[in-house]
């Protein structure tokens, strides 16, 4: 059963500042999706990551994927107070199941 | 381009009723999948459907079961509900999902509070 550890779970950074999320997962997957979600919001798809060596940017959002290290990292370059959220990767495992981790609080403050 | 909808957004039941969510995929979409997320457990995994046929299934009781029409629409439908069933459930659509960098779209959610 594929166990998906995500970390740090809370996060509170200074606007400006770098930092990375983990995500660890325990068994092979072929798809790796981080999605982001505000308060009472739905969850909003950020990246799909498909092979080994993976690197999508968008914004100040950097997802890369070792399916090697079964890793991935989310990475944020100079926050800003609109990142606030929080944030999920999910591994697929078969068909279109996602396995969630437990999300990343991610709060910047000015 | 419409998104996936789900209704109702709200609702209240009590304990021991039961309950149906319906959701309507993109358009074009054929593949829906159901999530609940609470603040204990998190996101987790209820079942799938592709063409009307249940691809892949969560370790949720039996209470908890779903269908998917013709039209890809897709209901769930929870019976003898529980405290513990109060959740925000969440739908995503997706094309296929065999393969490629396939997006699972998600509703904007029910939130079901059972008093």
């Amino acid at each position: 059963e594929l166990k998906v550890e995500q970390n740090p779970l809370f996060l509170s950074m200074q606007e400006g500042k770098n930092y990375t999320i983990y995500c660890n997962y325990s068994t092979t997957s072929d798809r790796l999706y981080w999605y982001r979600q505000d308060p009472g919001k739905s969850l909003e798809s950020l990246f799909v990551l498909l092979s080994n060596g993976a690197v999508k940017q968008e914004g100040r959002l950097m997802a890369s994927l070792d399916t090697k290290a079964r890793l991935s990292t989310l990475h944020i370059t100079a926050a800003v107070h609109d990142l606030s959220a929080t944030y999920f990767c999910a591994p697929k495992t078969g068909g279109n199941k996602l396995v969630f981790g437990a999300g990343t609080i991610l709060r910047v403050k000015s | 381009k419409a998104g996936v909808t789900q209704t109702p957004r709200y609702l209240i039941k009590t304990r021991g009723q039961q309950v149906t969510l319906s959701c309507s995929p993109i358009s074009g979409h054929r593949s829906v999948s159901w999530y609940q997320q609470t603040p204990g457990q998190g996101l987790q995994f209820l079942f799938e459907y592709f063409s009307e046929t249940q691809r892949n299934k969560g370790n949720f009781p039996g209470r908890f079961s779903g269908r998917q029409f013709s039209n890809s629409r897709s209901e769930m439908n929870v019976s003898t509900l529980e405290l513990g069933d109060s959740a925000l459930y969440l739908c995503a659509s997706s094309r296929t999902g065999r393969s490629g960098a396939n997006v699972l779209t998600f509703g904007a959610g029910s939130r079901l509070t059972v008093l």
